[in-house]
């Protein structure tokens, strides 16, 4: 399975940008970045995706290095409703196309 | 975006006995389907991928006698825990794939929560 690897915890102050970092570097060509968090007792819930450029959208924005063996989400202001687990996973041929997770990066807000 | 929904969102059994839990696609049909199950403070794992009218394809260590998948319609697919035992107490969660639009994307419903006494 393509392996990401993330810190297992990060802090941030509430309305302060966080980066969060994603290591790939068994990543292949075909194989899309995908960002999910999932909040206590619930779903993992879509953030965000992308193969090389960076993207952003209403939620966060996705860096993505040029070797694409790493990536950074970007959450531009955290919010307490930010706390959650967040999980960087490729999903390609390499993964059969199915969403292999890793251990995430649990995120803590601090009002 | 897509809505999956999953049911009951809690359920509790005895011992040796079997449950369904069932999960549904709202909006978009959903040619596959995932289940997945997650330990407390762990990950998800999967456990097994689905397509609409043929078998599920389950993942290395998951017994399929033990987890029955029915993935009979384009909205629906069941995950029977059979004979469950306390072991078998997690939370599941499922997940249907969108095949539209090329990047296959993923939508999870809220999750189960199994408890065997």
């Amino acid at each position: 399975d393509a392996k990401t690897t993330q810190p297992n915890s990060m802090e941030s102050n509430e309305e302060e940008p966080v980066h969060l970092p994603c290591n790939h570097s068994t990543i292949s060509g075909t194989d899309y970045i995908h960002w999910y968090r999932q909040l206590p007792s619930q779903g993992p819930e879509y953030v965000i995706h992308g193969l090389t450029s960076n993207v952003n959208n209403r939620m966060a924005s996705l860096a993505i290095a040029e070797d694409r063996k790493s990536s950074t989400l970007i959450l531009h202001r955290a919010t307490l409703r930010d706390a959650a687990v967040y999980y960087c996973i490729l999903k390609g041929a390499n993964t059969g196309n199915q969403f292999y997770f890793g251990t995430g990066t649990s995120l803590t807000v601090i009002p | 975006g897509a809505v999956v929904s999953q049911h009951p969102s809690r359920v509790i059994c005895k011992s040796g006995t079997s449950v369904k839990i069932e999960c549904r696609s709202l909006d978009f049909q959903a040619t596959t389907m995932f289940w997945y199950r997650q330990f407390p403070k762990k990950s998800l794992m999967l456990m097994a991928t689905s397509n609409e009218g043929s078998k599920a394809t389950y993942e290395q260590g998951v017994e399929k006698d033990k987890f029955l998948i029915n993935h009979a319609s384009l909205t629906l697919s069941t995950l029977t825990v059979t004979s469950a035992h306390p072991e078998d107490s997690s939370f599941y969660i499922c997940s249907a794939r969108v095949n539209g639009d090329g990047t296959y994307e993923q939508y999870f419903g809220p999750g189960t929560r199994l408890t065997v006494t």
